[in-house]
């Protein structure tokens, strides 16, 4: 079955930056994009950007150009996600998830979530 | 490019309900919709895709559609069950925004 496994909650200042993996199973890691979503407490869905894991060729949204960065390990099937310059906007469960091939775009299997809470 | 919904709704056990998701520009058929289920401290489930195909072990209670004089989707629930009790969002794409959610509609079943 698949799998998407993230890193435990995370308690961080204003001003540093965050790092989340998502560790993949149970299918061929570089055939399908990751991507990174966020959910802020008592708040919608937001997506953030993804990955090509064969190519490692990025998509951010807008308001997330220039402090986040996603990465891959493909000889470890993970994902990362690092945000920088965190203030207390950035609060949120962080989630990665899966996009099915095929041109629909849409999500089929996610991540546990993490929780990150941005607090001085 | 946004998608709008209505904040709640709620219904009678084995009733039908109705989430709508409009379009703010453009047409709401460009691109497919699709329809997510959020339980209390649980990741997102898609429930329906590419406009209205269900994912295997959703049941046929579930029904999404695309209405392109109004520019929106829906969503329809029939026998609503209390475990039906949940978040639900829309989802579509778009050329600049790319990934795009609308802001939720929490169902209450009483």
């Amino acid at each position: 079955q698949v799998h998407l496994v993230q890193s435990g909650a995370e308690v961080k200042k204003p001003g540093a930056s965050m790092k989340v993996s998502c560790k993949t199973s149970g299918y061929k890691f570089t055939d399908f994009y990751m991507h990174w979503l966020r959910q802020a407490p008592g708040q919608g869905l937001e997506w953030m950007g993804r990955i090509n894991p064969n190519s490692g060729a990025t998509t951010f949204a807008q308001p997330f150009q220039g402090r986040l960065t996603v990465t891959t390990d493909t000889s470890i099937t993970t994902s990362y996600m690092e945000l920088n310059r965190l203030t207390s906007d950035d609060t949120a469960v962080y989630f990665c998830a899966r996009e099915v091939s095929g041109g629909s775009s849409h999500f089929d299997f996610w991540g546990q979530g993490t929780l990150v809470t941005v607090s001085s | 490019f946004m998608l709008t919904q209505p904040h709640s709704v709620s219904e009678s056990p084995g009733k039908t309900v109705t989430i709508s998701c409009t379009g703010s520009s453009g047409s709401i058929a460009t691109n497919y919709v699709q329809w997510y289920q959020q339980r209390p401290g649980s990741a997102p489930t898609v429930v329906i895709y590419e406009d209205h195909r269900r994912p295997s072990g959703v049941p046929d209670r579930f029904t999404g559609s695309i209405d392109t004089s109004s520019n929106s989707a829906s969503l329809t629930i029939s026998g609503l069950k209390t475990e039906d009790e949940a978040d639900y969002y829309c989802q579509s794409y778009d050329s600049s925004t790319h990934w795009v959610f609308g802001g939720g509609t929490k169902l209450t079943v009483l």
